[in-house]
């Protein structure tokens, strides 16, 4: 399995807070993606990575924003978080390269905000 | 616009019985990968399969088999003599091989519920 951990794996927090979530790989992959899980929706991706400093949106990145300073960090922020932030949150790696690879995804964390 | 549909939202069967899980893509491009994860209960994400578009030929691993019809933009996935343990859901997934794009398109998942 591939090494990725996510912290914190559980979060509750008020509208209006700050939030920042953070995924970890060991595998010194090039490309990192957050996702969010929501019923009804399945996955969407909010942002990824293609290298330290690089990071490009998804179909969802409105109301977050994403960090990249080391290889095997890739954080993702809430500003100010909504109730509709609500999900469950996904990290994904892949080692990326000329052809397209498999994603590998970390535990999850599931963030509710009241 | 590129595409995945998982027609079946839910499955039931009772333990022992094959079950088929079916996957439809759209798209014009003419290569690409297509891919199944399993979400267990306890949440994570499982890769379970990666096939190219070039690739025609079925994979069995198992008690799992994949069908990969380019004709009909099908990629099905059968478990045989399923088990409760195979209860998640599944996802199907395209991934264009064109340009930098290097985004997933999922499909919506099928949850199984296998029951015993």
């Amino acid at each position: 399995d591939a090494g990725i951990t996510q912290s914190p794996r559980h979060k509750v927090t008020e509208t209006g807070t700050p939030v920042t979530l953070r995924c970890h790989q060991t595998e010194n992959h090039r490309y990192m993606y957050w996702y969010r899980q929501d019923p009804g929706h399945g996955l969407r991706l909010i942002h990824y990575s293609y290298g330290v400093k690089d990071t490009d949106k998804g179909e969802v990145s409105d109301g977050y924003s994403v960090s990249r300073s080391k290889t095997e960090d890739f954080l993702l922020t809430l500003e100010s978080a909504t109730s509709s932030q609500t999900s469950v949150y996904f990290c994904a790696i892949s080692p990326g390269g000329g052809r397209a690879d498999t994603q590998y995804f970390g535990p999850g964390t599931r963030l509710t905000v009241l | 616009a590129q595409k995945v549909t998982q027609a079946q939202t839910e499955i039931s069967v009772v333990e022992k019985e094959d079950v088929t899980l079916d996957c439809v893509y759209e798209t014009r491009d003419t290569t690409y990968y297509l891919f199944w994860y399993k979400q267990p209960p306890s949440g994570e994400l499982v890769f379970l399969i990666r096939r190219n578009s070039f690739d025609e030929q079925n994979e069995i691993s198992g008690r799992y088999s994949w069908n990969f019809q380019k004709s009909t933009s099908s990629f099905n996935f059968t478990i045989t003599a399923s088990q409760v343990v195979d209860s998640a859901v599944y996802f199907c997934a395209f991934f264009p091989n064109a340009g930098n794009n290097r985004k997933l398109i999922w499909g919506l998942g099928t949850s199984l519920a296998v029951n015993p």
